[in-house]
């Protein structure tokens, strides 16, 4: 399988603690992005990357959130201090360099209890 | 105004019959559109996109932009209980996709 894959699929956790995800965008793709999805909604963009650089964050992404992407390859995101409004689907997406078509991975789905 | 606007539905069109799902946005700078399909509890997938003014088809799937008056359109024709999905517009805007809140189709067997 050469798509986007993410990890967890799901992830329960309490008010008050800290969780992380991953996602390996599809090989050779430069750009990554993360969204956030809720209930009857579209997803909302929260940040994008060209290789290693974060050139993007949107004001959702409060200082409780942080993503890296350190070798410019998989990222990852995590939430410090989880509140019960963190409850979603957190997807990822990437995309080669020149092109605007994003393609998305399965998926992270967090509950905050 | 938000910048993406569609009809939430749900659109029920019976099997065989063609459906017209539209969507309409405020920026008038944007370039790029996609229609993503998503399935229930699953992630968007991306089955259209689209760039110049006219018709663009790929299989039973017909997407249409009008840049003047800033509408998007997604025709499925023979549509099949297979299409039932939300249907989401999104928009680029500089790098990151601006998405409509998502059109529920619903095709009866």
């Amino acid at each position: 399988d050469t798509g986007v894959s993410q990890d967890p699929r799901h992830k329960i956790t309490k008010r008050g603690q800290n969780v992380t995800f991953r996602c390996d965008p599809i090989s050779e793709h430069n750009r990554l992005y993360w969204y956030r999805q809720t209930l009857g909604q579209g997803p909302e963009f929260l940040t994008y990357f060209q290789n290693e650089a974060q050139l993007e964050k949107s004001r959702l992404l409060s200082d409780r959130f942080s993503a890296e992407r350190p070798k410019g390859s998989f990222s990852t995101l995590e939430i410090q201090r989880t509140e019960q409004g963190d409850s979603a689907m957190y997807l990822c997406a990437s995309s080669p360099t020149g092109y605007n078509e994003q393609f998305f991975g399965p998926g992270t789905r967090l509950t905050v209890l | 105004q938000k910048e993406v606007e569609q009809n939430s539905g749900p659109l029920s069109v019976p099997e065989g019959a063609i459906a017209s799902l539209n969507c309409t946005y405020s920026d008038r700078g944007s370039q790029s559109f996609f229609w993503y399909r998503q399935y229930s509890g699953k992630s968007p997938e991306l089955i259209m996109f689209i760039y110049s003014n006219g018709d663009k088809e790929d299989g039973r799937f017909t997407a249409q932009l009008n840049k003047a008056s800033q509408y998007v359109s997604l025709l499925i024709r023979d549509s099949q209980p297979s299409d039932s999905a939300t249907y989401l517009c999104a928009v680029l805007l500089t790098n990151k996709l601006i998405f409509g809140t998502g059109t529920l189709l619903a095709v009866q067997p």
